[in-house]
């Protein structure tokens, strides 16, 4: 009983294209969503959402969060070899323990 | 430090033997959070300290596994007896405040141990 679950597991485009990545959760006390990023051993942290509608934006890499339908995507565009990683989808659950997706594996290739 | 570090970075160990793991939050963050990765999996959450105490332990998967904080920044993991099915990549997270106090609670990990058990 996955509370988290990332689509699709892996993908793989070619520089320049754009994706989406999808996550959907289930949640008793939700606090927030966050994004990371993990290339190697440690995941960065991408974004943290809370509220439904508002589009986080950093540079090529936006996400937004629907808690209606308790869903969230994480685009990507003109990607580059660099983003090539596994990018995690993160409950925060109003407590102690974040829960994670098992991530989807984007290789970026040139 | 600017970030959270451990050490040390590959452990390899026979079954059996005693392991220690260290981490070494940012300065300042009073939680402190331990986690294990399998391949192929998202990190599994083990523990959390706020400040010098265990606030919950509930992911310990056994009673091998223990975990201190005795100072209330620098934290060990501890795991006796080990076993093949320990080895995975440790990691260690810091956050300023504990979670709960929104905007404060974002998780900063660490580069992580991979430990393995022959």
């Amino acid at each position: 009983e996955d509370k988290v679950v990332q689509s699709p597991l892996s993908l793989v485009v070619h520089e320049g294209d754009t994706v989406t990545l999808n996550c959907s959760y289930e949640v008793t006390n939700f606090r927030s969503l966050l994004w990371y990023k993990q290339e190697k051993k440690a995941p960065t942290f991408l974004f943290m959402l809370t509220s439904s509608g508002i589009e986080k934006k950093s540079g090529r890499l936006s996400s937004i969060l629907d808690k209606k339908e308790l869903f969230s995507i994480l685009n990507i565009t003109a990607t580059q070899t660099g983003d090539s990683a596994v990018y995690l989808c993160v409950l925060n659950q109003a407590g102690t323990a974040l829960i994670f997706g098992k991530g989807t594996t984007l290789s970026v290739s040139s | 430090g600017a970030g959270v570090s451990q050490t040390p970075s590959n452990k390899v160990t026979e079954k059996g033997k005693y392991v220690e793991l260290r981490c070494d939050p940012i300065s300042g963050h009073t939680a402190l959070y331990w986690y294990r990765q399998s391949l192929g999996q998202g990190p599994e959450f083990l523990i959390y300290f706020q400040g010098t105490g265990a606030a919950d332990d509930s992911g310990l998967p056994n009673d091998r596994f223990f975990a201190v904080r005795p100072e209330g920044s620098v934290s060990t993991l501890k795991i006796q007896r080990t076993e093949r099915g320990d080895s995975a990549v440790y990691l260690c997270a810091s956050s300023l405040r504990a979670p709960g106090l929104a905007g404060e609670d974002t998780q900063y990990f660490g580069p992580g141990t991979r430990l393995t058990v022959l």
